[in-house]
């Protein structure tokens, strides 16, 4: 099965910074992989979707690479923001289903 | 738009009751719809997939005697605990597919407390 690695230690930064977050997976590449924000006591919220055939992916102070040779997607945050501050969560399809499977997430902290 | 709710946010209940969380699409229609547990710093767990109309498909380790799901129209998909235990205490998050069928909406989440 599809084994998602995300960073367990917290990521602080100063705003105005650059976090950026990293999210790993072990076997087969999916056709696709998204990106969460998760804030405490709170359903997850869409960020990104990422194709395998997209290298990189822009929605506003948010960027998403996709390298499938290196089985990675990394997330970045310009000009972070106290608000920026969540925990992110990585997702991808297991093999031919709808359903996602979701990495343990990385905190964000973004200190002003 | 995209607009999922859960109900009720936050339940306690007694040992061996039963409880029932609704979870609703508010300005779309969903045949499909997903829930997921989850434990404190850990991932979402899929518990099962939800089709309008049709039985739920559960995952493996979740008992489908325990944790019923019923989809009985494209906007409404109901999940009941019966005979909660504390062992069972957890948030409980319903999403539903929108659209291109690859992205998923998430509810706010239902924090479910068994004494």
């Amino acid at each position: 099965s599809q084994k998602i690695e995300q960073n367990s230690e917290a990521l602080n930064i100063q705003e105005g910074k650059t976090a950026t977050l990293t999210c790993n997976y072990t076997n087969y590449s999916p056709a696709y992989l998204q990106w969460y924000r998760q804030d405490p006591g709170r359903g997850p919220v869409f960020l990104l979707l990422i194709r395998e055939n997209e290298k990189e992916k822009r929605k506003e102070r948010l960027k998403v690479t996709f390298d499938t040779t290196l089985k990675q997607s990394l997330f970045h945050i310009t000009a972070s923001q106290p608000a920026d501050s969540a925990t992110y969560l990585c997702a991808l399809p297991p093999s031919g289903y709808s359903t996602l499977t979701f990495g343990k997430g990385t905190m964000l902290l973004v200190s002003p | 738009g995209a607009v999922v709710s859960q109900h009720p946010s936050w339940v306690i209940c007694k040992s061996g009751t039963s409880v029932k969380i609704e979870c609703r699409s508010l300005d779309f229609q969903a045949t499909t719809m997903f829930w997921y547990r989850q434990f404190p710093k850990q991932s979402l767990m899929l518990m099962a997939t939800s089709n309008e109309g049709s039985k739920a498909t559960y995952e493996q380790g979740v008992e489908k005697d325990k944790f019923l799901i019923n989809h009985a129209s494209l906007t409404l998909s109901t999940l009941t605990v019966t005979s909660a235990h504390p062992e069972d205490s957890s948030f409980y998050i319903c999403s539903a597919l929108y659209g291109d069928a690859e992205t998923q909406y998430f509810g706010p989440g239902t924090r479910l407390l068994v004494l």
